[in-house]
């Protein structure tokens, strides 16, 4: 079985540009997960999707975030513009339902640096 | 607020010894899971603890779940150099998102030869 899959695996960027992050979940998982993880911390939820609908993003920076999952399956994340303070890893995950008992599968993670 | 707290941060330890770490949360949770993330690495599942007072064992891993479901552990004997990684503990049940996992910071291991 073919895990997540995100691209790019890096990125290097600088500040008030834009990038957007990719990410593919394992096939049938319902639901989809984007994670902030910055050096040191453990993952930060920053948005959750059930099929193409989203389930929580209270802790998504909206002012500069935004995430999609048009139909159900890939999802991206776009930072615009970007900040220092947005260097970290962006971890995407999925699940195959959306209980509490339900086991996310990371994806590697795209490591953004912004100078 | 919804927090995870994790005790210690950072463990050095001979290969052979034991290593445990610790996990806290702010309020009661429906369940609690385990990741491990090798450096340079995404978190990998180890295990999902969800009744009271449950432990569960993995080969040289034990986890346990407090009475109270606000605490955790994970105790690993005889370390390897293999189990050098960060563990995070992730709580479930928090208001706001049915599957919501809440990290606490992680576990540093280090294991010297």
């Amino acid at each position: 079985e073919a895990g997540v899959a995100q691209s790019p695996r890096y990125k290097i960027i600088e500040k008030r540009q834009s990038v957007a992050f990719w990410c593919n979940p394992i096939s049938g998982h319902a639901t989809l997960y984007w994670y902030q993880q910055i050096l040191g911390q453990g993952p930060k939820l920053l948005i959750q999707f059930q099929n193409n609908g989203v389930v929580d993003d209270s802790q998504l920076p909206k002012d500069r975030f935004s995430a999609e999952r048009l139909k159900g399956v890939d999802s991206t994340l776009k930072i615009q513009p970007a900040k220092l303070e947005d260097s970290a890893v962006y971890l995407c995950a999925s699940s195959l339902v959306r209980t509490s008992t339900d086991t996310q599968y990371f994806g590697p993670g795209t490591r953004l640096t912004v100078l | 607020g919804q927090q995870v707290m994790q005790i210690p941060q950072y463990q050095h330890v001979q290969e052979g010894e034991d290593f445990t770490t610790y996990c806290n949360s702010s309020t009661t949770l429906s369940n609690i899971q385990w990741y491990k993330q090798r450096p340079g690495g995404h978190p990998v599942f180890l295990i999902q603890l969800v009744k009271s007072g449950e432990v569960k064992k993995q080969k040289r891993l034990t986890f346990q779940f407090g009475e109270a479901k606000k605490n955790s552990s994970l105790h690993i004997t005889a370390t390897q150099t293999t189990d050098v990684g960060t563990y995070f503990c992730a709580g479930s049940g928090f208001s706001g998102g049915y599957n919501k996992l809440i990290f606490g910071a992680g576990t540093r291991l280090a294991v010297h030869p």
